[in-house]
């Protein structure tokens, strides 16, 4: 069955960087793309990027533009996000999704990594 | 990119119908027939209810149903059940080859 296991919950200093992985099983990990959401303490789900299937092209919300970085190591079958200057409004639950290509939803998603950026 | 505007809750009694809509632009919502909704319980990740505007996953409940017109999409839950009880958020593919998502609604079973 697909499955999306995430890494640990993660404690930063503002001005740090954070480095989450989502690692992939039950699927040909290249045959699909990998979303990043995240959510903030009682808000609202917010799209961060993606990592497209087969090229490993990115595509970044503006909103991040020069602070995140998504990658994958296809050998390890796991995606990576991560964001640099980090400051307190970063705080919040970060998510991988799995998207089949050619089509606009996220069907699996990992069970989330809580970020805490806190001096 | 805006976040698509969702009503911030929506009630019913159980047995009812109720409709959330979700209104965007003619850059996203009304753009493309990628939208989506998800389903999310407190401190869970989020569920896929209804993919490319009116399509349940395998496992869905048929009571959960999707449409659009325009600019708006909208999520139906007919015969409301306790455990629909939940926050939903809708999400769109957009112009600029980005994604966004509703504000979220918050659904109360009375």
């Amino acid at each position: 069955q697909v499955q999306l296991v995430q890494s640990g919950a993660e404690v930063k200093k503002p001005g740090a960087s954070v480095k989450v992985s989502c690692k992939a099983s039950g699927y040909t990990f290249t045959n699909y793309a990998m979303q990043w959401v995240r959510q903030a303490p009682g808000q609202r789900l917010e799209w961060m990027g993606w990592i497209s299937a087969g090229n490993g092209n990115t595509k970044y919300s503006q909103r991040f533009q020069g602070r995140l970085t998504i990658t994958w190591d296809t050998s390890a079958s796991t995606a990576y996000m991560e964001l640099s200057s980090l400051r307190s409004e970063d705080t919040a639950v970060y998510y991988c999704a799995r998207h089949p290509p050619g089509w606009g939803y996220f069907d699996y998603w990992g069970q989330g990594t809580l970020v805490t950026v806190s001096s | 990119q805006s976040a698509l505007t969702q009503p911030a809750s929506v009630s019913g009694s159980p047995g009812q119908s109720i409709t959330i809509s979700c209104t965007g632009t003619s850059s996203d919502v009304g753009g493309y027939n990628y939208v989506s909704w998800y389903q999310q319980h407190p401190g869970k990740a989020p569920k896929l209810m209804i993919y490319e505007v009116s399509n349940r996953p395998s496992g869905v409940p048929d009571r959960f149903s999707g449409s659009k017109s325009g600019n708006t999409a909208s999520l139906t839950i007919s015969g409301l059940q306790a455990e629909d009880e939940a926050d939903y958020y809708c999400s769109s593919y957009t112009s600029s080859s980005t994604y966004v998502f509703g504000t979220g609604t918050k659904v109360t079973v009375l």
